[in-house]
């Protein structure tokens, strides 16, 4: 157990819904990660918030976007549903604000399906 | 841009052998970091090592070790004397720019360690 936690474990839904993934870091990690691991497109970087501000933006759609709350939890709203969004959502979460510096450990995911 | 290649996209073994998981990197950046990454069919993603490079010294922990070759953008992965758990799928990644923001994983190796 990584100590992150992500809910919902399972989502599905219809093209053209939004929906909102959480994620709680592990105690004392300021630095949030968001990744999508697809078959198409494999694992991708989205997005990372150190301490409620965005610190990194990888290959992340405008239609998605994300925050940090003062409680450090963090949520990625995915909205404009396609099929193509279907994929395994991780959060990680690290000590520091360098996600080169330092190691991620990563929550179970969600698995989103879009029908 | 940086990219990470895994040529292996399969390797199967039979346990006790040892067993060697490649990764050739590409960056412009003198500092970068790479990575290390475990996906067991369980799903989670769990870390493995980071290196940064600045530190060529190849590391040893039990029955993994890790082969830093700078010259030929190189960072491979070697188990020895596989055993059923390890089988999963491996990812190397690299992180590069000021804060390590850019991020990108390799597509990955499975490894099927056979009984």
């Amino acid at each position: 157990d990584s100590g992150v936690t992500q809910t919902p474990k399972h989502l599905i839904t219809a093209t053209g819904q939004r929906v909102t993934l959480r994620c709680s870091p592990r105690s004392g990690d300021l630095s949030v990660y968001w990744y999508q691991q697809s078959l198409d497109q494999g694992l991708q970087f989205l997005i990372q918030y150190y301490n409620g501000e965005e610190r990194a933006k990888g290959n992340i759609l405008e239609r998605f976007s994300a925050q940090q709350f003062p409680d450090l939890h963090s949520e990625l709203n995915l909205s404009s549903l396609e099929l193509g969004d279907s994929a395994l959502y991780f959060c990680a979460s690290s000590v520091a604000a360098s996600a080169g510096g330092n190691e991620q450990f990563f929550g179970p995911g969600t698995r989103l399906t879009v029908l | 841009a940086q990219k990470v290649t895994q040529a292996q996209t399969e390797i199967s073994v039979v346990e006790k052998e040892d067993v060697t998981l490649d990764c050739v990197y590409e960056t412009r950046d003198t500092t970068y970091y790479l990575f290390w990454y475990k996906q067991p069919p369980s799903g989670e993603l769990v870390f493995l090592i980071r290196r940064n490079s600045f530190d060529e010294q190849n590391e040893i922990s039990g029955r993994y070790s890790w082969n830093f070759q700078k010259s030929t953008s190189s960072f491979n992965f070697t188990i020895t004397a596989s055993q059923v758990v390890d089988s999963a799928v491996y990812f190397c990644a690299l992180s590069e720019g000021s804060y390590g923001q850019n991020f990108v994983f390799g597509p990955g190796t499975r490894l099927s360690v056979l009984p």
